[in-house]
């Protein structure tokens, strides 16, 4: 159980172009999912937090103009990118926490998108 | 001083060894402690989650976790090639959701 998946696994786009990356919790309902970002042999960087039917919670320093956070459902979460250009290129990983299990808070990541604005 | 300190790496020993990653971390509310693998160009996956003070063992794994020292670890036995990976600590306290990470060690486990 507790499967996260992710679409695309990779998509490369002209600079100024939008792109759309879902996350879904497969096997359970998420009513938070996260979306991170990360840099070659670097750890996580947290960029929003998702809750269900509300507006995203973005961390310090990211622009929710540019990084669109949707989470309509329990299971699915939406970033677009909007305009991207090429310093926006990365690897976004989404992650969704499984508020079933209670106080365990635990959170289980999809596969990523990597994303290469030329 | 970052919130939750962790040694790079690269960590590499042979086959079979018992492997030893840590992290420390300076945020005493901290309660909930997980140990995420993450192989190249891969998400994160979880390992081990534990609460508060103690021990967990799951297979070959092991996670500690001493509060007063503010001092986690993970414990590989039987290392294998295949345990070859980033290994992320991360944690958060009761009822905050954002976790917080280690910046991950690399492990390197030769035939």
């Amino acid at each position: 159980g507790a499967v996260v998946s992710q679409h695309p696994s990779r998509v490369i786009c002209k600079s100024g172009t939008s792109v759309k990356i879902e996350c879904r919790s497969l096997d359970f309902q998420a009513t938070t999912m996260f979306w991170y970002r990360q840099f070659p042999k670097k750890s996580l960087m947290l960029m929003a937090t998702s809750n269900e039917g509300s507006k995203a919670t973005y961390e310090q320093g990211v622009e929710k103009d540019k990084f669109l956070i949707n989470h309509a459902s329990l299971t699915l979460s939406t970033l677009t990118v909007t305009s991207a250009h090429p310093e926006d290129s990365s690897f976004y990983i989404c992650s969704a926490r499984d508020g079933g299990q209670g106080f365990t808070d635990t959170q289980y990541f999809g596969p990523g998108t990597r994303l290469t604005v030329l | 001083q970052k919130e939750v300190e962790q040694d790079p790496g690269p960590l590499s020993v042979p086959e079979g060894a018992i492997v030893s990653l840590n992290c420390t971390y300076s945020n005493s509310a901290f309660q909930y402690f997980m140990w995420y693998r993450q192989y190249s160009r891969k998400g994160p996956e979880l390992l081990m989650y534990t609460y508060s003070s103690g021990n967990k063992e799951d297979g070959r794994f092991t996670a500690q976790v001493d509060k007063s020292s503010k001092y986690i670890s993970l414990f590989i036995r039987d290392s294998q090639p295949s345990d070859s990976a980033t290994y992320l600590c991360a944690m958060n306290d009761l009822g905050f959701q954002k976790l917080v990470f280690g910046t991950g060690t690399r492990l390197l486990v030769s035939p």
